[in-house]
């Protein structure tokens, strides 16, 4: 099975910031890489596929990029409503992988 | 715009077989490929697998053997079953829209999402 290690675990952020979270594969899988929302007690939202791609209706502060083994999500000018747990999804092989998460807290 | 909604048992006994479904709404079931995802704390987000509308299916292999989906076009309703149930397999489960029938397997992306269920495998 593919592995994606996102990194960091967590990140205190201020509103406002511009944040940058990595996701990197344990083998090249192209541009076939997703980004997911999740907030507490709700299931994950899409945001981004195939790595640069934004799904409808995702504001354009988020944004995508990399290929091969790293990519990374890019969020410009926090909101309040950005604070969330970010999961990024590797579509390149079955079974489909997921990364553990990124965390982003107010600071 | 497409809405999915899931229920089934949530508190199970170790060996009892799990059973969910999954009701599409505001769409047809045709078009698509339809999985089962986990999340728990220990694993993080799982996949479990994914049907399509002729009950074709692709099981993730650490699952297989204890995985059963099925799909029923009339009710537009997808389900799933996993048997022999162990306290390891507490989490919250989850149906999900994936890729376009007919599309190649790497456009895969999970979208919309099920509200989710707490499955509780407990003595």
């Amino acid at each position: 099975d593919i592995q994606l290690t996102q990194s960091p675990p967590s990140l205190p952020t201020f509103l406002g910031d511009t944040v940058t979270i990595t996701c990197r594969a344990s083998q090249s899988i192209n541009t076939y890489l997703n980004w997911y929302q999740q907030k507490p007690g709700e299931a994950p939202k899409l945001l981004i596929y195939l790595t640069s791609n934004m799904q409808s209706g995702v504001p354009s502060r988020f944004s995508g990029s990399g290929s091969g083994t790293e990519f990374t999500l890019t969020i410009r000018g926090l909101q309040p409503e950005d604070f969330a747990t970010y999961f990024c999804q590797q579509s390149y092989s079955s079974p489909y992988t997921f990364g553990q998460g990124t965390s982003l807290e107010i600071k | 715009q497409v809405h999915l909604q899931q229920w089934g048992a949530g508190l199970l006994k170790p060996s009892e077989t799990l059973s969910l479904t999954c009701a599409v709404s505001g769409g047809t079931i045709s078009g698509h490929y339809w999985n089962w995802i986990r999340q728990s704390p220990d694993k993080g987000l799982e996949w479990i697998g994914e049907i399509d509308r002729s009950g074709s299916t692709q099981y993730n292999p650490s699952l297989q053997s204890r995985v059963t989906m099925s799909v029923d076009t009339s009710k537009t309703q997808f389900s799933l079953k996993m048997v022999s149930m162990t306290a390891a397999d507490t989490a919250v489960y989850y149906c999900a829209r994936g890729r376009v029938f007919g599309a190649v397997l790497p456009r895969t992306w999970f979208d919309p999402w099920g509200q989710g269920a707490l499955v509780t495998v407990s003595s």
